[in-house]
């Protein structure tokens, strides 16, 4: 079992719609969490990170830890076709070991 | 301000070849790792470094060497290339604690046949 697990996808939504992407962990060790995007053909890009539970909201993005049950979610508000990426997931205890999922397409039509 | 750059860009070896990734940064980050990309693996951490000097095995070190002489650069060495390290590589510099990835380069896309 991989430690962070994350759908694949692809995603497919419109222009304007609210998006969920999920994610789950199983090291209960993990104290920090990210969301990165990633373009086709470039570098991910650090997008929100958390320490611990709790929401984190930045624009149109928001970030929710749920520690309990191992949840990480990243709702986008009003997506745009320019959110259309792979989103990745990533967890942390501290310190050089930073797990990522392996990413979720997401396509949002005009 | 470049941030984390990353060369070549593409590169096609073939099985046994030697070459080295090169990775430079601009930030003054001490904390600095690679990681490879691989369809449905995600990225997984193959070293990393805390500074000049001083380095350490990621998630999948086998094949692969570091050294660090300076702040500025990370180069990672294929002692001898075979096609399972065909990949999408990242250099990436990390914040003071190393709790996270703040900056990847662009990557270098590796064929080895």
């Amino acid at each position: 079992q991989k430690e962070v697990e994350q759908d694949p996808g692809p995603l497919s939504v419109p222009e304007g719609a609210i998006v969920s992407l999920n994610c789950t962990y199983s090291n209960s060790a993990f104290q920090y969490f990210m969301w990165y995007r990633q373009y086709s053909r470039k570098g991910p890009e650090l997008l929100m990170y958390t320490y611990s539970s709790g929401n984190k909201e930045d624009g149109r993005f928001t970030a929710q830890v749920d520690k309990s049950s191992k949840y990480i979610s990243l709702f986008i508000r009003d997506s745009q076709p320019s959110d259309s990426a792979t989103y990745l997931c990533a967890s942390n205890s501290g310190g050089f070991k930073t797990i990522f999922g392996a990413g979720t397409r997401l396509f949002v039509k005009a | 301000n470049a941030g984390v750059t990353q060369t070549p860009k593409f590169q096609v070896l073939k099985t046994g070849q030697s070459m080295t990734l090169q990775c430079a940064q601009d930030m003054n980050h001490e904390y600095m790792s690679w990681y490879r990309q691989d369809p449905g693996m995600g990225l997984r951490l193959i070293h990393y470094s805390v500074g000049a000097g001083i380095t350490d095995q990621g998630e999948v070190p086998n094949g692969y060497n570091v050294s660090r002489s300076t702040t500025e650069d990370f180069p990672l060495r294929l002692l001898s290339a075979a096609p399972s390290q065909t990949s999408v590589y990242f250099c990436a510099i990390s914040t003071s604690q190393g709790e996270r990835e703040a900056f990847f380069g662009q990557g270098t896309r590796l064929t080895v046949v």
